[in-house]
């Protein structure tokens, strides 16, 4: 079946520091995928999306490429913010339904 | 502005117990899920509809049930609760159209069973 890997945390970094969130996939034909983040107390927000191979997602200052050759789809920013620690989650789409498999999510801290 | 909207926010109950968490959203959206968020699994899907008077399981569908009378709203039914289904649990819902319709995501339901 599907499913999404993506880098345990949490991740801690300095603000203005350049972020990294890995994530790969396991899926047969071409799946959407996306970025959802999670602050504290409250339910997921879609951060950036990518629909086809080579896509780049763009969000907020995040970015994500949808590489198929490597099955990634890794979230980037070049310079993080305090404001941007929450929960970070790599997730697909594919077939009816509209339905979502999530990675495990990766939480990020930012420190001054 | 509601969104999502989901209740209770939090509950705690004893094995055996019974209860529904309700989900309602504005939207006129024809899709709604529920999830459960357990520490180091992510999100998983335990029942969906695809419009009103229909539901199907997903991935964590035992111990639950559901239904979805009326298009804005989709209920979540665990009718002996069990330990196992400590969770946080989360409505989402989205819409047809052209392209992707992203999920929205209510604010969750705090589950505690003892």
């Amino acid at each position: 079946g599907d499913s999404v890997t993506q880098m345990e945390g949490p991740v801690t970094l300095s603000e203005e520091a350049f972020l990294t969130i890995n994530c790969t996939y396991t899926a047969t034909g071409y799946p959407s995928l996306f970025w959802y983040v999670q602050y504290p107390g409250e339910g997921l927000q879609l951060l950036l999306k990518a629909t086809k191979a080579d896509d780049k997602g763009s969000n907020k200052g995040f970015e994500a490429t949808y590489r198929k050759e490597t099955t990634s789809f890794h979230l980037e920013k070049g310079s993080v913010q305090v404001s941007d620690s929450a929960v970070y989650f790599c997730a697909l789409s594919r077939g009816g339904g509209n339905k979502l498999t999530f990675g495990t999510g990766t939480q990020l801290k930012v420190e001054l | 502005n509601a969104g999502v909207t989901q209740t209770p926010k939090f509950r705690v109950l004893k094995t055996g117990q019974s209860m529904t968490l309700l989900c309602a959203q504005d939207m006129n959206h024809e899709y709604m899920y529920w999830y459960r968020q357990d520490p180091g699994m992510g999100l998983r899907l335990i029942h969906y509809s695809v419009g009103e008077g229909t539901t199907a399981k997903g991935e964590v569908p035992d111990g639950y049930n559901v239904s979805r009378l009326k298009k804005q709203n989709f209920l979540l039914g665990l009718e002996s609760a069990a330990p196992s289904q400590t969770s946080v649990y989360f409505c989402a819902s989205n819409g047809q159209g052209a392209g992707y319709q992203p999920q929205h995501f209510g604010d969750g339901t705090r589950l505690s069973i003892l």
